[in-house]
């Protein structure tokens, strides 16, 4: 079974700074995705960006990139530039390959990011 | 955004009634998903479809069941509610083809309370 864990229950940084969110996985699996979701006040789930682990680029979505390492089984998200509207909680999220879809998520507990004005 | 609705969106039920959520999507998705989220444990998936009829267990599956006998609808049945059922319960959906097969997108949620 797969674990994924965020040791950041809570981070609090200023507007316009720059932030990175930790995560790390353990899977005996070659082929997966991670995926960063945002869920703000609202509760809505909102997909951030992705990463197939076939790929060694490193995902970017605007503000948005990760730091992908493989080896290390670390999926770290870093936002550029932040922003009021980026308060939320942060869920990591695990998938494996499945060819078809037909797997579920596994999920962090998430990271609470305060934006402070 | 991806055209998930759910139903009821808040409902208060007591111990012991049956209960249904419904998720709706317009997308002719094949694969959908529910999920609870509990303070302290993220997102865990009670219940998995992969077409018309075909469903499977996720991890906390124990007091759910489920019918999809449409692509467009997948309902979570709670048979007999209980307090450990208070929780936010997700729908989800993700493609069949294309790069964003493995992706899931996500219903606004239903926040049910079992008293």
């Amino acid at each position: 079974a797969q674990t994924v864990t965020q040791s950041q229950p809570e981070m609090s940084v200023q507007e316009a700074e720059t932030v990175t969110l930790s995560c790390t996985y353990d899977t005996s699996e070659n082929n997966y995705y991670l995926f960063w979701y945002k869920q703000p006040p609202s509760r809505q789930m909102i997909l951030v960006i992705r990463q197939e682990a076939y790929k060694q680029q490193n995902a970017t979505e605007n503000r948005f990139s990760v730091n992908f390492q493989k080896a290390a089984k670390s999926f770290s998200l870093k936002i550029s530039d932040s922003q009021l509207g980026d308060t939320a909680m942060y869920f990591c999220a695990f998938k494996m390959y499945s060819g078809g879809g037909a797997d579920g998520l596994t999920f962090g507990k998430g990271t609470h990011l305060i934006i402070q004005p | 955004d991806a055209g998930i609705t759910q139903s009821p969106r808040h409902k208060v039920t007591e111990t012991g009634t049956p209960v249904t959520l419904r998720c709706h999507q317009t997308e002719n998705h094949r694969y959908m998903y529910w999920y609870r989220q509990d303070p302290g444990h993220g997102l865990r998936l009670i219940h998995y479809s992969y077409g018309v009829k075909d469903t499977d267990k996720g991890e906390v599956s124990d007091g759910y069941s489920v019918s999809r006998s449409k692509t467009e609808d997948f309902l979570l049945t709670l048979e007999s509610a209980t307090s450990s059922q208070t929780s936010v319960y997700f729908c989800a959906i993700s493609g069949s083809g294309g790069t964003n097969t493995d992706t899931q997108y996500f219903g606004p949620g239903t926040r049910l309370t079992v008293l």
